[in-house]
């Protein structure tokens, strides 16, 4: 158990849907990303938080969005969901400040979302 | 954007060595080059960690060379339960505003160990 917490576990919707996916860290840890699974992507980093603000932005769809709330927990939200979108969505944490760049922290990843597009 | 490149799939036998590659060719210059193990339906796990030369930990190894475009990954004397996808992460870019930094995962190699 890494201490990363998602919730929903599973979600299917139909397109044109908008949802939100959670994600609480690590106790402690300040810094929070998002990723997306698919089959043909591989691992693709989202977007990245770091104590409230947005810190890294990677290969997010502009229907795509995320905030990280005082209490340090993120969502996620899709909106205008398309079929393309069905994939497993990975939130994780880490400690820091990123010194020298987002991947020099250890990064613990939550167990997934699964988003299925009918 | 730079492209990190691992190979597909690789097969060993149990209590073999087992190095897989990642070549990194545009990795940002202050970061680390992270490695990530992933089992079916969970979250990727962190293996090792490392910036230059060599790093050993209870479970692995990492090499990087002075030209940091690559790095290696080293299994000693794999078991069944060591059967994952591994994959090599690292920072692209400069970590100076959102949009120009990325954190770049490679496809991911899959381990099959065999008894």
């Amino acid at each position: 158990d890494s201490g990363v917490t998602q919730t929903p576990k599973h979600l299917i919707t139909a397109t044109g849907q908008r949802v939100t996916l959670r994600c609480s860290p690590r106790s402690g840890d300040l810094s929070v990303y998002w990723y997306q699974q698919s089959l043909d992507q591989g691992l693709q980093f989202l977007i990245q938080y770091y104590n409230g603000e947005e810190r890294a932005k990677g290969n997010i769809l502009e229907r795509f969005s995320a905030q990280q709330f005082p209490d340090l927990h993120s969502e996620l939200n899709l909106s205008s969901l398309e079929l393309g979108d069905s994939a497993l969505y990975f939130c994780a944490s880490s400690a820091g400040g990123l010194a020298g760049g987002g991947s020099t922290d250890t990064q613990y990843f939550g167990p997934g979302t699964r988003l299925t597009v009918l | 954007l730079a492209k990190t490149t691992q190979p597909i799939s690789m097969d060993s036998y149990e209590g073999q060595e087992v190095n897989i590659t990642c070549s990194h060719n545009n990795i940002a210059t202050n970061d680390y080059i992270t490695w990530y193990q992933q089992f079916p339906s969970q979250g990727p796990r962190f293996i090792i960690q490392g910036y230059k030369t060599k790093v050993t930990n209870e479970v692995a190894s990492l090499f990087i060379p002075a030209d940091r475009k690559s790095s290696t990954l080293s299994l000693p004397r794999v078991s069944l339960s060591d059967t994952a996808v591994y994959y090599c992460l690292v920072g692209v870019g400069e970590y100076s505003g959102a949009g120009s930094y990325q954190l770049t995962f490679g496809k991911g190699t899959k381990l099959s160990v065999i008894p």
